[in-house]
C-alpha cells in the first residue's frame, strides 16, 4: 500500500493563478481531510469528507474548493491563488464510521509558495 | 472556544534527560486527547491517544481533565526522539475536526 499519496510536492504560483492539489489513498478509507500548516499555527482543517459525494468545511475553508467524487481521491482547488495561501498542505485519511477513533493517516505534504 | 494550547515552541535537552512536552486545551465537554509526531522526512503520525492508556517508545500522557492538560512525558530521552511533536483535541466536531496545538520541537543532544 502506498498510503496517502500527495502530489505535486512543491508548487509556485502567482498571485491569481489557480491550480488543484492532488491526494489519492489506496486504504479504501471513507474519511478525507486538507490541513495547512503554517509556522506557530499548527495545522488548521480546511475542508473533509465523509465519503464519496460528501464534504464539509473545517476552520478555514475560503479559497478553497473540494469535491469527492470517488473514495480514493480529495483534490484541493485554488480558484485565485494569494500570498495568505502559502503554506504547506496535508491529506490525511481515516478508517470508516465504525472505527471512528483511528489514527490520521497523512501524506508528504506540499509546499506551496504564492507570489 | 476550542482551542489547543502548546507553549514551547522549542524543547531542547541532552541524551537521558526526562522529558515532558506540554499540552493544554479548552473544551468543556469530553475530550479526546491525542500526541501526533513528525519525524524528520518522515509523514506525521500518530504517537498515543489517552483513551488507549499505552506506552508508545517510552512516551506517556495522562489525561488531567481538572488541570486540562495532556502532558507527554518520557523519563529519559533518546536522539531519535528528536522531532516535531503536536497535541491534538477532538471536541465537539468529534474525529472528523481534529484541533492540532501550534506543535513543539524537540532536540535531543548527544
Amino acid at each position: 500500500n502506498a498510503g496517502v499519496t500527495q502530489t505535486p510536492k512543491f508548487q509556485v504560483l502567482k498571485t491569481g493563478q489557480s491550480m488543484t492539489l492532488q491526494c489519492a489513498q489506496d486504504m479504501n478509507h471513507e474519511y478525507m481531510s486538507w490541513y495547512r500548516q503554517d509556522p506557530g499555527m499548527g495545522l488548521r482543517l480546511i475542508h473533509y469528507s465523509v465519503g464519496a459525494g460528501i464534504t464539509d468545511q473545517g476552520e478555514v475553508p475560503n479559497g478553497y474548493n473540494v469535491s469527492r467524487s470517488t473514495t480514493e481521491d480529495f483534490p484541493l482547488r485554488l480558484l485565485s491563488a494569494a500570498p495568505s495561501q502559502t503554506s504547506v498542505y496535508f491529506c490525511a485519511s481515516r478508517g470508516g464510521t465504525l472505527i471512528e477513533n483511528s489514527p490520521l493517516h497523512f501524506g508528504n505534504g506540499t509546499r506551496l509558495t504564492v507570489t | 472556544a476550542q482551542r489547543v494550547t502548546q507553549p514551547e515552541k522549542l524543547l531542547s535537552v541532552f541524551k537521558g534527560a526526562p522529558v515532558e512536552l506540554k499540552c493544554n486545551y479548552s473544551y468543556s465537554g469530553s475530550p479526546e486527547l491525542f500526541w501526533y509526531v513528525q519525524y524528520s522526512r518522515q509523514r506525521l503520525q500518530l504517537l498515543l491517544r489517552h483513551i488507549s492508556r499505552e506506552s508508545i517508545k517510552g512516551f506517556t500522557a495522562d489525561l488531567n481533565k481538572g488541570e486540562t492538560s495532556f502532558h507527554l512525558k518520557k523519563p529519559f530521552a533518546q536522539e531519535e526522539d528528536s522531532a516535531m511533536y503536536y497535541c491534538a483535541l477532538s471536541g465537539s466536531g468529534g474525529y472528523n475536526k481534529l484541533i492540532f496545538g501550534a506543535g513543539t520541537r524537540l532536540a535531543v543532544h548527544p
